[in-house]
């Protein structure tokens, strides 16, 4: 078990760029979740994956932005025409609702900066 | 959504001190995790507990899903204490499905 991977760790990049970030959720773990985090603030929900089906998007997910978790293991979150309302954290969690139980596991986030 | 409040927003601490950071919550929740975030962003997961209470080391976590509040305490804290701690919610059905709903977090900071 080594955790959930996200790259890249920092993106700096210039206001109206694309950029695209990927995760790589513990193994066997059927669902997904993007969450961004702003200074001073807790994380806020994007969207959630169940294997390859995208469950749920929530209103701060602009059509700007486009989230997918093809076959069910990576997920990339891409986000179009960067504006500097972007720049935040970006952290991806992933569980294994089994049981009753929904643990949620984040990984070390990717940190965007949009100049 | 579900609100998440925490308090205190802040807290100073000497190593050694202990300390009850409490989480309020709006609804009914099925899900209950409390995190530690490290300075370099990280969140650790610390504990799942929707009801009841559990410990870990210096750690112990109480959740009276019934009251909507969940209490985390940190005992003999340390430095390496400090940090973020947040507590989040979620109602695993309906609309809802799977997010979390996150609190704006207690700042811990221990001095040696």
């Amino acid at each position: 078990d080594t955790g959930v991977s996200q790259n890249p760790r920092h993106k700096i990049t210039k206001r109206g760029q694309n950029v695209t970030f990927r995760c790589d959720p513990i193994s066997e773990h059927n669902r997904l979740y993007w969450y961004r985090q702003t200074l001073g603030q807790g994380p806020e929900f994007l969207t959630y994956f169940q294997n390859e089906a995208q469950l749920e998007k929530s209103r701060l997910l602009s059509d700007r932005f486009s989230a997918e978790r093809p076959k069910g293991s990576f997920s990339t979150l891409e986000i179009q025409r960067t504006e500097q309302g972007d720049s935040a954290m970006y952290l991806c969690a992933s569980s294994l609702a089994a049981g009753g139980t929904d643990t949620q596991y984040f990984g070390p986030g990717t940190r965007l900066t949009v100049l | 959504g579900i609100q998440v409040e925490q308090s205190p927003p802040d807290l100073i601490l000497q190593e050694g001190a202990n300390s009850t950071l409490r989480c309020n919550f709006s609804d009914s929740v099925n899900n209950l995790q409390w995190f530690h975030q490290n300075p370099w962003g990280q969140l650790i997961n610390l504990f799942y507990i929707p009801s009841g209470t559990k410990q870990n080391g210096r750690l112990s976590a109480t959740t009276v899903a019934t009251e909507r509040y969940s209490l985390l305490y940190i005992s003999s804290s340390q430095t390496t204490d400090s940090g973020v701690y947040f507590c989040a919610v979620g109602k695993d059905r309906g609309s809802t499905l799977g997010r979390l709903y996150f609190g704006r977090g207690t700042q811990l900071t221990v001095w040696p």
